[in-house]
């Protein structure tokens, strides 16, 4: 299973873009890359997903360079509501299979 | 629609006691998780199964058992409760690794 690490914490303010990098140096030619966000007091909700290039959504968008050792998770023009924890994930269609593991997730803490 | 729902959302434990977390979803989903969160920290995964009658353990199984008797209900079995077992409890669903993974709003468990 693909080892992950991403920063601890970051800050923001409101309005600002925010990236988060996450590195997965060893990620197999089958693995997705995908985001979680989590809230105090919930469960983790997934955000997006993808495999190469560049993936969009209403929430985010995902960078993943050619050689996919990283894969960055961009937040355009945060909010308050959008201090949480973000969890990046290689998810394994191949070794592992079935497991599904976070790590420790980066704060985001988004101020006025 | 009600997805993943745990049962209870809050139970106290005495130490040596024994209980039954529940899990069940309503997505006929194949993957099931069972992960445990500690203050601060984030999400380990303490069982999964990939299917009825199929479970394995994952990061932290020690002092936990599971069952996967049908394909809605995965039960997170405490046989003898211990202070270390004190930590927010969540259970999650997948239709396939590749997708989305549906989380329950936690069980919150302390053992005295």
């Amino acid at each position: 299973l693909a080892k992950t690490t991403q920063p601890i914490s970051m800050d923001s303010y409101e309005g600002q873009e925010v990236n988060i990098t996450c590195s997965h140096n060893n990620i197999a030619t089958n693995d997705y890359i995908t985001w979680y966000q989590q809230f105090p007091s919930q469960g983790p909700r997934f955000i997006i997903q993808g495999y190469k290039t560049k993936v969009t959504n209403e929430v985010a968008s995902l960078f993943i360079p050619a050689d996919r050792k990283s894969s960055t998770l961009s937040l355009p023009r945060v909010s308050l509501s959008d201090t949480a924890v973000y969890y990046c994930l290689v998810v394994s269609l191949t070794d592992s299979w079935g497991k599904l593991q976070f790590g420790a997730g980066t704060q985001v803490v988004v101020t006025p | 629609n009600a997805g993943v729902t745990q049962t209870p959302k809050f139970r106290i434990l005495k130490i040596g006691q024994s209980m039954t977390l529940q899990c069940t979803q309503d997505m006929n989903h194949n993957y099931m998780y069972w992960y445990r969160q500690d203050p601060g920290m984030g999400l380990k995964l303490i069982y999964y199964s990939v299917g009825a009658g199929i479970t394995d353990k994952g990061e932290v199984p020690n002092g936990y058992n599971v069952s996967r008797s049908t394909t809605e209900d995965f039960p997170l079995r405490l046989e003898l409760a211990a202070p270390s077992q004190t930590s927010v409890y969540f259970c999650a669903s997948t239709g396939d690794m590749n997708t989305e993974a549906f989380f329950g709003q936690g069980t919150r468990l302390t053992v005295v």
